[in-house]
């Protein structure tokens, strides 16, 4: 089946330290996109990579790095410089169509 | 700022009544409107999109379009228990996936 696979479901981060989050699909979707949950928000974008080798920073890129090396793959890096890093953290993709796809999500917590 | 609000909720109805979800949003250019239903610690799923004026009906879901007004609804006819979730709304645009905004969501209960 296609889908967009997230792991781990739960992280923990310690100080100074970063966390990576992955993130598979196997739907062919040229884009794919990071975006943040926190309570009581919406989604907000933190980066976005329409084709291989490219990415660009969403609304709140700063304290996380992406890289996009595969078309199925698009890593996302929790550095220490992000000093509020607990949130639910959700991988997106989709097609040439505006319709977004999510995984499952990744929760992130600090110890 | 382009910003899409809705009613925090929650919205409790009963058992097989209809459930109404309200969305306005500020960008009077977008042009495609979405809803998300999203379970407690789960991903969102899509469940409507509408992109002209009026409503569109898909099953038990209704969602409705006012663009000169800038509201966007979700109906939900028969609710069931399993309907209760938090419904998000979120808006394109220009059809661009990076060119979603997203409300805060409205957290349903249909009480049994």
């Amino acid at each position: 089946d296609g889908g967009i696979t997230q792991s781990p479901k739960y992280l923990f981060r310690k100080e100074g330290q970063n966390v990576t989050l992955s993130c598979e699909q196997n739907l062919n979707h040229d884009a794919m996109y990071w975006y943040r949950q926190d309570p009581g928000q919406g989604l907000r974008l933190i980066y976005y990579s329409q084709i291989v080798n490219d990415f660009q920073k969403g609304d709140i890129a700063e304290g996380y790095s992406v890289s996009r090396e595969k078309k199925e793959s698009f890593p996302l890096t929790v550095t220490s410089a992000q000093k509020n890093p607990t949130a639910f953290y959700l991988c997106a993709s989709s097609s040439r169509t505006p319709f977004l796809f999510f995984g499952s999500g990744t929760q992130l917590s600090v110890l | 700022q382009k910003e899409v609000e809705q009613n925090s909720g929650p919205l409790s109805v009963p058992e097989g009544a209809i459930a109404s979800l309200n969305c306005t949003y500020s960008d009077r250019g977008s042009q495609s409107f979405f809803w998300y239903r999203q379970y407690s610690g789960k991903s969102p799923e899509l469940i409507m999109s509408i992109y002209s004026n009026g409503d569109k009906e898909d099953g038990r879901f209704t969602a409705q379009l006012n663009k000169a007004s800038q509201y966007v609804s979700l109906l939900i006819r028969d609710s069931q228990p399993s309907d209760s979730a938090t419904y998000l709304c979120a808006v394109n645009m220009n059809n661009y996936g990076q060119n979603f905004v997203f409300g805060p969501g409205t957290r349903l209960s249909v009480l049994p």
